[in-house]
């Protein structure tokens, strides 16, 4: 596609619930990150991948936090046990070139009930 | 050693104005400096970028100044606008990985 596309872009969830986020990065972008933004704050790195593997996933809050990567393109974040600490903007990011090039999505906005 | 110290937090600046926001990094493996601009409701986007092999870029009204030694980088907006208020986000890299700044908060008056 012409942009990195989230889905879906907002979900509320009741504490306890599992929730799955998804990222659709620009065709042929090897490299895929996940940040997360809490409200009027900073990028937290969550995890990268390159391809289907995921070399970084060091910054992945705890074991509640999976992601994966299939066929190179499509990545599902998902939280299990959602917590109201989770609620925030999940961005996805897209690049052929690593750190020259990020292309972001628009966010998919989790708020926890 | 991985931290890139962003400021000021938050600038007001009235139109026709010059806003700069200034980055300050440690690392000297990082070898790409990028600039990202974050409306509301949307991810941020690639707004200017700088390799080390040079001290100034200038894209349009906005310019990136580098100093190597320093370790320092600086954004400026010639001749601000009320549609440049934005969250402003500053970046160093290198390979694959983005170390963010924390933001400025930049409203423009009219």
């Amino acid at each position: 596609g012409a942009g990195v596309s989230q889905s879906p872009s907002n979900k509320v969830t009741e504490k306890g619930k599992d929730v799955e986020l998804r990222c659709d990065p620009i065709s042929g972008h090897t490299a895929l990150y996940w940040y997360r933004q809490s409200l009027g704050q900073g990028l937290e790195f969550l995890i990268y991948f390159q391809g289907n593997s995921a070399p970084d996933k060091s910054g992945l809050p705890s074991d509640r936090f999976s992601a994966e990567r299939t066929g190179g393109s499509v990545s599902t974040l998902t939280i299990q046990r959602t917590q109201q600490e989770d609620s925030a903007v999940y961005l996805c990011a897209s690049s052929l070139l690593g750190a020259d090039g990020y292309t972001f999505g628009s966010g998919t906005r989790l708020t926890v009930v | 050693q991985q931290q890139v110290k962003q400021s000021p937090q938050s600038l007001i600046v009235q139109k026709g104005g010059i806003p700069i926001i200034n980055c300050a990094y440690e690392n000297t493996a990082f070898d790409y400096f990028p600039w990202y601009q974050q409306f509301p409701g949307k991810g941020p986007a690639l707004l200017i970028a700088i390799r080390p092999d040079v001290s100034e870029k200038k894209e349009g009204r906005f310019t990136i100044s580098f100093n190597k030694s320093a370790k320092q980088f600086s954004l400026h907006i010639m001749d601000s606008q009320p549609g440049d208020s934005a969250t402003y986000f500053c970046a160093a890299g290198f390979n694959y990985q983005l170390i963010w700044g924390a933001g400025t908060k930049l409203i423009i008056k009219p």
